[in-house]
C-alpha cells in the first residue's frame, strides 16, 4: 500500500530543543517537499528536494535543516533557531513536475 | 510581488446547490493550477490539475476552469453534500524554471448544511 507517512502525528518540546520530524515515502517519487501550515493559512514551502543527496530551501527555511541520504525519506529538523516553531508540518511527495502532491498525514508540533 | 488570492471567508451553501470557488493571481505565468481538498487536521488530497491551455477540466461532480487572461481559476462542486465541506486549497506551478515547485493559496472553507 503506497503513501506517505509522517511521525509522529503530535510531538511536544520545550524551547530551546532541536526536534527531529519524520517522512517516509514507498512512493518511488524523486522529489520531496516540507510545509508548515499555521492557523486559517495556507501552505508555506521550508524545504523541497528534487533528487536524493540535494536539496534546496523554500520560502520559510531560517531555522530549519534537512537532509535527504536516501529517496525514501527527508527528515525535516526545527532547530532552537526557529522563533515561532508551533506548527502543523506537511510533508509531501511528487512524482514529476506534471504530476500532483501526495500528502502525509502531518505532524503537530507543540513548543512548550 | 506574486500572490495567489482565495476568498478567506467561509462559503456557506445548502446541500444540493453548486458551489463555486474562486483563486486569483496576480505575477504569476502558471503552467498548471491544482486544486486540493484539506479536512481538519489532515493532509491535503489531490483533486484536479488543469494546464495553462486548457479553458476546462471536469471529473465527476468537480469542475474546473482557468482563464489566463482574468488570471483566475473556478472551481464549482455541483450537488454539492454535506461530506463536500472542507477547505479546499489551489496551488500553482510557475512555468519559468525547471523545479517543481508549488505555491499554494490559503485555501477557502466549504460548509455545506442540509
Amino acid at each position: 500500500d503506497g503513501g506517505i507517512t509522517q511521525s509522529p502525528k503530535y510531538l511536544f518540546r520545550k524551547e530551546g530543543q532541536n526536534v527531529t520530524l519524520s517522512c517516509e515515502q514507498n512512493l518511488n517519487h524523486d522529489a520531496m517537499y516540507w510545509y508548515r501550515q499555521d492557523p486559517g493559512q495556507g501552505l508555506r514551502l521550508i524545504y523541497y528536494s528534487q533528487i536524493v543527496n540535494d536539496f534546496q530551501k523554500g520560502d520559510i527555511a531560517e531555522g530549519y535543516s534537512v537532509s535527504r541520504e536516501k529517496k525514501e525519506s527527508f527528515p525535516l529538523t526545527v532547530t532552537s533557531a526557529q522563533k515561532n516553531p508551533t506548527a502543523f508540518y506537511l510533508c509531501a511527495s511528487m512524482a514529476g513536475r506534471w504530476n500532483e502532491q501526495f500528502f502525509g498525514p502531518g505532524t503537530r508540533l507543540t513548543v512548550l | 510581488s506574486q500572490k495567489i488570492e482565495q476568498n478567506s471567508e467561509a462559503l456557506n451553501i445548502q446541500e444540493g446547490k453548486t458551489a463555486t470557488l474562486t483563486c486569483n493571481y496576480t505575477n504569476y505565468s502558471p503552467a498548471y493550477l491544482q486544486w486540493y481538498r484539506q479536512d481538519p487536521g489532515r493532509g491535503p488530497v489531490f483533486l484536479l490539475l488543469i494546464r495553462e491551455n486548457e479553458k476546462e477540466k471536469r471529473k465527476e461532480r468537480l469542475k474546473v476552469t482557468f482563464d489566463t487572461t482574468l488570471k483566475q481559476s473556478l472551481f464549482h462542486i455541483t450537488a454539492s453534500q454535506p461530506a463536500d465541506s472542507a477547505t479546499y486549497l489551489c496551488a500553482l506551478l510557475g512555468a519559468t524554471g525547471t523545479a517543481s515547485k508549488l505555491t499554494f493559496g490559503t485555501g477557502t472553507r466549504l460548509q455545506v448544511t442540509l
